[in-house]
């Protein structure tokens, strides 16, 4: 199974505050998938990044690729309360069809 | 369009009963993956179908089955139900299986 990693596991900002959540892996991936969760709900896809180096903006969300696959960022700039939520990393299965979660960074942010 | 559909959302069940999940996909998405949430282990993949065929199947025991109808429905059960089993069940559909997921908000399983 390929693990990820993801740090912080909790963060709690105030709004207007940046903020960086990681994903690591010593496994490579060809793609990985950035996704929000709010309580209740089904995580919801952000983003996926291909190409190692890859670098997508979504409005204030910045995601990279690392140059070798095995590791993302997503960065949040000037946070505000509807950010809040589970921020999940998932990367391509290596037996296909599957994706391998990390447990997610929770993300607070307070007015 | 309307999205991934899962029923029930809330689900209370006692020890060493089943229990049927259901799961109904985008409009003319053939894949349809399951997953378990728990606060301990987070998302863990329990199986994928695709056009009827389980394609793969994650490290869960026996207990826990699925299938396909031809329309791209899914269901998965549960047998002997342990408190373990309690957790949020995540449905998700995409085209192919290999890209766009999209899940459903998931049933609430709580086992007594």
């Amino acid at each position: 199974t390929q693990l990820l990693e993801q740090s912080p596991q909790f963060l709690s900002i105030q709004e207007g505050e940046n903020l960086t959540v990681y994903c690591n892996s010593s496994s490579v991936f060809s793609s990985l998938q950035w996704y929000r969760q709010e309580p209740g709900e089904g995580p919801v896809l952000l983003v996926t990044v291909v190409t190692g180096g890859e670098v997508k903006k979504l409005k204030r969300l910045t995601f990279q690729f690392g140059d070798a696959r095995k590791d993302s960022s997503l960065h949040i700039t000037a946070a505000q309360p509807g950010d809040t939520g589970l921020y999940l990393c998932a990367g391509d299965g290596n037996s296909g069809y599957a994706l391998n979660f990390g447990k997610g960074t929770s993300l607070l942010v307070t007015p | 369009k309307a999205g991934v559909t899962q029923t029930p959302r809330y689900l209370i069940k006692t020890r060493g009963q089943q229990v049927t999940l259901s799961c109904s996909p985008i409009s003319g998405h053939r894949s349809v993956s399951w997953y378990q949430q728990t606060p301990g282990q987070g998302l863990q993949f329990l199986f994928e179908y695709f056009s009827e065929t389980q394609r793969n199947k994650g490290n869960f025991p026996g207990r826990f089955s699925g299938r396909q109808f031809s329309n791209s429905r899914s269901e998965m059960n549960v047998s002997t139900l342990e408190l373990g089993d309690s957790a949020l069940y995540l449905c998700a559909s995409s085209l192919d299986g290999f890209s766009g997921y999209t899940f459903g908000s998931g049933t609430r399983l709580t086992v007594v």
